[in-house]
Parts: C-alpha cells; structure tokens; sequence
C-alpha cells in the first residue's frame, strides 16, 4: 500500500485569493491524480499529474485556475486560485503504484472560501 | 460516458443485521471496479477491489461481487457493527492507470 499526507488538512481562505495544496506520497508512484469532492457530492476528476510533463486536466478543469505541479514521483501540488465560494470542497490526491490496481487516496483537504 | 449508480442513498439497520448495497454502472468495458469507504470529512479508504475478470473479493465480513455483464456489483457487509457506519462509495476504472468514475455513495448507519 502507500501512506499518503496532504498539507493543510483544511483551510478557510478570502475570496480572490490562492491556495497550494501539497501531497507527498511515502513511496514513487507512477500515477498521481486530484479529486475533488463538492459538499454532498461524490468524488469529480480535476486532473492527472504527470512527472516531468504537463498535467492532463479533465473536461471543465483548466490550468490557469487549477495549476499542478509534479517535480518528482512522491510529490504534487495542487493550487486554486482566484478563489470563490462555489471552490469550497475537499480536495483529495490519489495514487495507484505499479504494483496494484488499487488507488489510494490521501486524507483530503477540506477548503472553505468565504 | 460510464455513468455509476449506487442504490440505496442511505440506509439505516440495527446493529447485527447482515446488508447489501448495491452499484450498477452503464458501461461494462471496466477494468476493475472498487469500493471505498469515507468516514465524515475524511479521505477514502480502500476496502475491496475486483478485477474485471473476477466474480467477487472478500475480506473479513465484507464481500464484494461482480457481474461485469450486466453492469452491476454488491457489497454484503455481515454482522453489521456501529463502527461500519460511514459513506461506501463505488468506482470504476475503465484502463489500467486511469481515472475512477464514482458513484453518489450510500450513506450507512448502525444502529446499537
């Protein structure tokens, strides 16, 4: 299995304003991805992050208000930016090693924007 | 697109009471599927995967199937304790390394 920590655990944040999320995995791992889960809602895609190389967004995620970074295969970010309330979730990393099909995912961070 | 059902929403049993809950999904062309649970403002933690070519996983008092055929898997939890009450989710993975698709989720409360 991998153990997975996310920083910070939550956060309540201004209107307007930028928040990096960090995800650190205890081992390398190929595949790492970003979730986000809205209040009362189930878990939604925002992208793929891949080492060395651009991250691969989904449908209604773009770059410019959802920046990730991958530098190395234990690390990501994730930043929102310019920050609204309809941003207010939790957003969770996940992981799957080349060793299994299972994903694991961290502990989430839980955002709130006022 | 593979759309994920779980049904019921939210469920409610006596402590001790064996339970099903239940996950369909439109497209069969799935990888594996997996079930999660999710205490309140927490992360996932991972409970049992199935690979498309299996029939069911077990682990402890849970069992997972899975008729890939017609789109659909239960989790049968046994002896329901208090402890087991929590958010299962279900998801799908149509490729090896790509995205799961999740379903809304029953929300599951144990009664003592």
């Amino acid at each position: 299995s991998a153990v997975i920590s996310q920083k910070p655990s939550r956060d309540i944040c201004q209107r307007g304003t930028s928040l990096t999320i960090q995800c650190q995995v205890d081992s390398q791992v190929t595949m790492m991805f970003w979730y986000r889960q809205q209040p009362g809602q189930s878990l939604t895609l925002i992208a793929t992050a891949n080492q060395g190389s651009e991250a691969t967004y989904e449908s209604g995620f773009v770059i410019d208000k959802f920046p990730i970074s991958r530098p190395n295969l234990t690390f990501s970010t994730l930043t929102v930016s310019n920050m609204s309330p309809e941003d207010s979730s939790i957003y969770l990393c996940s992981v799957e090693t080349s060793f299994t099909d299972t994903q694991y995912f961290g502990p989430g961070t839980r955002l709130t924007v006022l | 697109k593979q759309e994920v059902t779980q049904i019921p929403a939210a469920l409610s049993v006596p402590e001790g009471e064996n339970l099903v809950l239940n996950c369909s999904f439109t497209d069969s062309a799935i990888y594996n599927l997996q079930w999660f649970r999710q205490d309140p403002g927490k992360g996932l933690t991972s409970l049992l995967l199935i690979q498309s070519s299996q029939r069911e996983q077990t682990s402890g008092r849970l069992n997972a199937s899975l008729d890939k055929s017609s789109g659909r898997s239960t989790l049968y939890i046994a002896a329901s304790q208090p402890g087991d009450s929590a958010t299962y989710l279900c998801a799908v993975q149509e490729t090896s390394g790509s995205r799961l698709t999740f379903g809304e989720g029953t929300q599951l409360t144990v009664n003592p």
